[in-house]
């Protein structure tokens, strides 16, 4: 089973600044299967980001994803209010998937 | 418009039982596989199990294996989740999620809002 290990836990950033986010695998994920999700307070979880860097429909493309192997990365070019959330790494490829512990960003 | 609806969630005591349900609507749901999430007070996404869209394949992880049980009836479009011999550390808000192939082994591009189980006495 492949641990995923996201940091920072929090990262405290000002609307239209650059986030960056990284989730790291104990494992190498097969084939880059790793998806993002955002999730705010008192909601389910958002897909943001499959394959690694495919984003999800209706995405905007301010968010990104990229690496390889086991480590992978989110992007947020330019903080808009709304991305203030919980952002969480998922690996897959099996029927066992693993999810990071999540990288809160904070204003 | 892509549906999910669970329900079933309540407050049990330690070792007692308890059936989730989603209820789905918007897809060919038994072309989809299915899967059970939650999240603990504060905590992040644990994957719980899985089904294929027949219903055939079933997957647990290892801190529910052997004490709960998923099942779907594709004629009710409806996902289940029967949870035996409840622990305190099952406390959780439990999500149903919408894998994107028939197989369970992908990301989930739909996600139900959540029922909260609390196991206490």
């Amino acid at each position: 089973e492949s641990v995923l290990t996201q940091s920072p836990g929090t990262l405290s950033l000002s609307p239209g600044e650059r986030a960056t986010l990284s989730c790291r695998a104990s494992q190498s994920v097969s084939n880059n299967y790793l998806a993002w999700y955002q999730q705010k307070p008192g909601q389910a979880p958002r897909l943001l980001i499959y394959g690694a860097s495919r984003r999800a429909a209706g995405i905007p493309d301010r968010f990104s994803g990229s690496g390889s192997g086991t480590d992978f990365t989110l992007a947020i070019s330019r903080l808009e209010p709304e991305d203030f959330a919980v952002y969480s790494c998922q690996q897959y490829g099996t029927a066992y998937r693993t999810f990071g512990q999540g990288t809160k960003v904070e204003i | 418009e892509v549906q999910l609806l669970e329900s079933g969630g309540a407050l049990v005591q330690p070792g007692g039982s308890l059936r989730l349900s989603c209820a789905a609507s918007g897809f060919t749901f038994s072309s989809f596989g299915m899967s059970w999430v939650r999240q603990a007070p504060g905590k992040g996404l644990e994957w719980v199990s899985a089904i294929s869209g027949s219903g055939v394949g079933t997957y647990y992880a290892d801190s529910v294996k052997g004490r709960f049980t998923i099942s779907r009836d594709n004629s009710k479009n409806t996902l289940y989740l029967q949870m035996n011999s409840l622990r305190a550390e099952d406390t959780a808000v439990y999500y149903c999620a919408k894998d994107v192939s028939v197989v369970p082994a992908a990301f989930f591009d739909y996600w139900g809002q959540g029922t909260l189980v609390t196991v206490s006495s």
